[in-house]
């Protein structure tokens, strides 16, 4: 049973970075393509990007292109965000999800998210 | 950039039917999948590829998709179903996941 266990909450300074990770458990990082999505306060839910295992490659969404970076340690199966230069409009609960067995339109499971606020 | 728009609210009493619609342009044409999402809990799959179930979601839950509209309908809705639901697409020509707008179903 695949398992995201994400980071703990954080708080930061507008302009600053942080850097969100998710643990995969029960299958290994390179049999899951993981993806990352952003939810503000009671708003809807906003994907920022992901691997594309048919390209190979991650791809982002065009408003956090630039801004955002996603990256793999498959020594030890965790996923990292690191989203930077941050403003108050990016206080938000991120998720980090993936595909699963090959089905790539829709994500299968979900982390517990990781709340990040921004304030000076 | 592409849209899926959804209804802000829909009401349900017990034991009836709901249904959410989800319109995007020749939304019929891709693959939609449906999430309910809790208060204070992360998201769900509910239904993905335009109607299957992933394992342990009820069969009271179905989809369709058709034209510009992808559609949940929860039948014999249940207290417990009384949730934000989101519909999502992958959209090509911009090499995007797309979710839509989110619809908040209450069970009166």
């Amino acid at each position: 049973q695949v398992q995201l266990v994400q980071s703990g909450a954080e708080v930061k300074k507008p302009g600053a970075s942080v850097k969100v990770s998710c643990k995969v458990s029960g299958y290994t990082l390179t049999e899951l393509s993981i993806h990352w999505v952003r939810q503000a306060p009671g708003k809807g839910l906003e994907w920022m990007g992901g691997f594309d295992p048919e390209g190979g490659e991650t791809i982002y969404a065009q408003k956090f292109q630039g801004r955002v970076t996603m990256t793999e340690d498959t020594s030890t199966d965790t996923a990292y965000m690191e989203l930077r230069i941050l403003r108050s409009e990016d206080t938000a609960m991120f998720y980090c999800t993936t595909h699963f067995q090959g089905e790539t339109d829709a994500f299968h499971i979900w982390g517990q998210g990781t709340m990040v606020t921004v304030s000076s | 950039s592409y849209e899926l728009t959804q209804p802000p609210s829909v009401s349900v009493s017990p034991g009836q039917t709901a249904s959410i619609t989800c319109s995007g342009d020749k939304l019929g044409d891709k693959y939609a999948c449906w999430y309910q999402q809790k208060p204070g809990q992360s998201p769900v799959l509910v239904i993905f590829q335009d109607s299957k179930r992933p394992s342990g979601i009820p069969e009271r839950f179905s989809g369709s998709n058709s034209g510009n509209t992808a559609t949940l309908t929860i039948s014999g809705t249940q207290a417990m179903d009384e949730a934000d639901y989101y519909c999502q697409a992958w959209d090509s020509s911009t090499d995007s996941y797309v979710f839509g707008t989110g619809t908040k179903v209450t069970v009166l």
